[in-house]
């Protein structure tokens, strides 16, 4: 079955505490990207990445980091989470000019 | 001015009713258009593609007006299982995806 998959889906943590979210594709997909979700903002892209190897911010970058080392594979990182970034977090995945296939989501607290 | 905007909602409609909801985006420049279906606490759904000539899924109608900048979404004969928030999406030149922030549907028996 095509998907996205996220992991894990729910988390709840402490200011500071290093966290990771994973990603994953089955689809051969290029372009991956990470959204958070916030009530009256809708979905702002974090970060996002064209293929393996290349990344780049989106609307909302700070205080989160990405890697590409695999096609498949698209964690997000929190090297120092903040209360500010709790929210309901999805990954995405697509072909270019495609359709935009998201990952089930990742609801984040941190105290 | 946001890049692409939506009446929040909600809209409130009885089963089997018509509901349009329209979305206005800023950039004369974007190239495709999309709906999205997002239920309560779930990942967004393609609903249709909107094309420049408008397009039919069953039900479900959308239209773009490229000279006004903004696109609609028309449901006939609402169901109950229409309830969900209905996402705009706009792509530009970049290939970016810019989201609105949805309408809430809520059909009522």
């Amino acid at each position: 079955e095509a998907q996205v998959t996220q992991n894990p889906r729910y988390l709840i943590t402490v200011t500071g505490k290093k966290l990771t979210v994973t990603c994953s594709q089955n689809m051969n997909h290029e372009y991956m990207s990470w959204y958070r979700q916030d009530p009256g903002l809708g979905l702002r892209q974090i970060y996002y990445s064209m293929n393996v190897e290349v990344t780049d911010k989106g609307d909302v970058p700070e205080g989160y980091k990405v890697s590409r080392k695999e096609k498949r594979n698209f964690p997000l990182i929190l090297e120092s989470p903040s209360p500010n970034q709790t929210s309901l977090y999805f990954c995405a995945s697509r072909r270019l000019s495609n359709e935009q296939f998201f990952g089930p989501g990742t609801r984040l607290t941190v105290l | 001015r946001k890049e692409v905007e939506q009446d929040p909602g909600p809209f409130n409609v009885p089963e089997g009713a018509t509901v349009a909801f329209n979305c206005t985006y800023s950039n004369s420049a974007s190239q495709s258009f999309f709906w999205y279906r997002q239920d309560c606490r779930k990942e967004p759904k393609l609903l249709m593609s909107v094309y420049s000539s408008g397009n039919e899924d069953g039900r479900f109608t959308a239209q773009l007006n490229r000279a006004s900048q903004y696109i609609s979404l028309l449901i006939r004969d609402s169901k109950l299982s229409d309830s969900a928030t209905y996402l705009c999406v706009v792509n530009e030149m970049t290939d970016k995806l810019i989201f609105g922030t949805g309408t809430r549907l809520q059909v009522f028996p």
